[in-house]
């Protein structure tokens, strides 16, 4: 089974500036969960899809924004970048069943590395 | 989701075992102990959950007291990749999220 792939690896932006990053999930896995690592901060939750619907938000602002589509795939938006937004993006996707869930946990990709210039 | 404390670093020797404590001393009878690890540069990888029996996969061993207010996970034969920052969590199954603390950053050395 392939894994989760997050697209760009690398990307470098200018503060004001938005970016659009993106994550297919392991086939069949129908939840796709984001998150932010800096070092100040660690790994923060920013939200939840499933089914094309945002289930849990973390506590970020409203420049961060994700969607899912009906394959599954997801993107996550990020507006008028600000030098505090430079982290590890990170995608997770899950069999969210319970027992799917008690089983398998999460499979998360390898990250973007988002840097704000 | 209910707190864990860990220690922030840990050494072990290569081809030792690694214990790696972890304290959750609110945990509910619902919630379940996970653990993951971070290697540099990647996402964080699933090693092993557990409610309240002892778990062993292939990649590691779970011990959670009887009261279930800690854990240890068990590296039976510690190797250089298994240097990484360990990560222990407790949540419900199925619950729409993680919540990581600082983890224990673990170093292997020769």
């Amino acid at each position: 089974k392939a894994g989760v792939t997050q697209t760009p690896r690398y990307l470098i932006k200018t503060r004001g500036q938005q970016v659009t990053l993106s994550c297919s999930p392991i086939s069949g896995h129908r939840s796709v969960s984001w998150y932010q690592q800096t070092p100040g901060q660690g790994l923060q939750f920013l939200f939840e899809y499933f089914s094309e619907t945002q289930r849990n938000k973390g506590n970020f602002p409203g420049r961060f924004s994700g969607r899912q589509f009906s394959n599954s795939r997801s993107e996550m938006n990020v507006s008028t970048l600000e030098l505090g937004d430079s982290a590890l993006y990170l995608c997770a996707s899950r069999e969210p069943s319970v027992n799917g869930d008690r089983v398998y946990g999460y499979t998360f990709g390898s990250g973007t590395r988002l840097t704000v210039v | 989701d209910a707190k864990t404390t860990q220690p922030p670093s840990m050494d072990c020797a290569e081809g030792r075992a690694a214990n790696l404590p972890c304290n959750h001393s609110t945990i509910s009878g619902n919630e379940y102990v996970y653990w993951y690890r971070q290697i540099h540069s990647q996402g964080p990888q699933y090693i092993i959950h557990g409610l309240k029996n002892n778990e062993t996969n292939e990649m590691a061993s779970l011990i959670i007291t009887e009261d279930r207010k800690s854990s240890t996970l068990i590296l039976p034969h510690a190797t250089l990749r298994d240097t990484a920052v360990y990560y222990c969590i407790v949540r419900v199954a199925g619950a729409q999220k993680l919540v990581f603390g600082q983890g224990t950053r673990l170093t292997i050395n020769p």
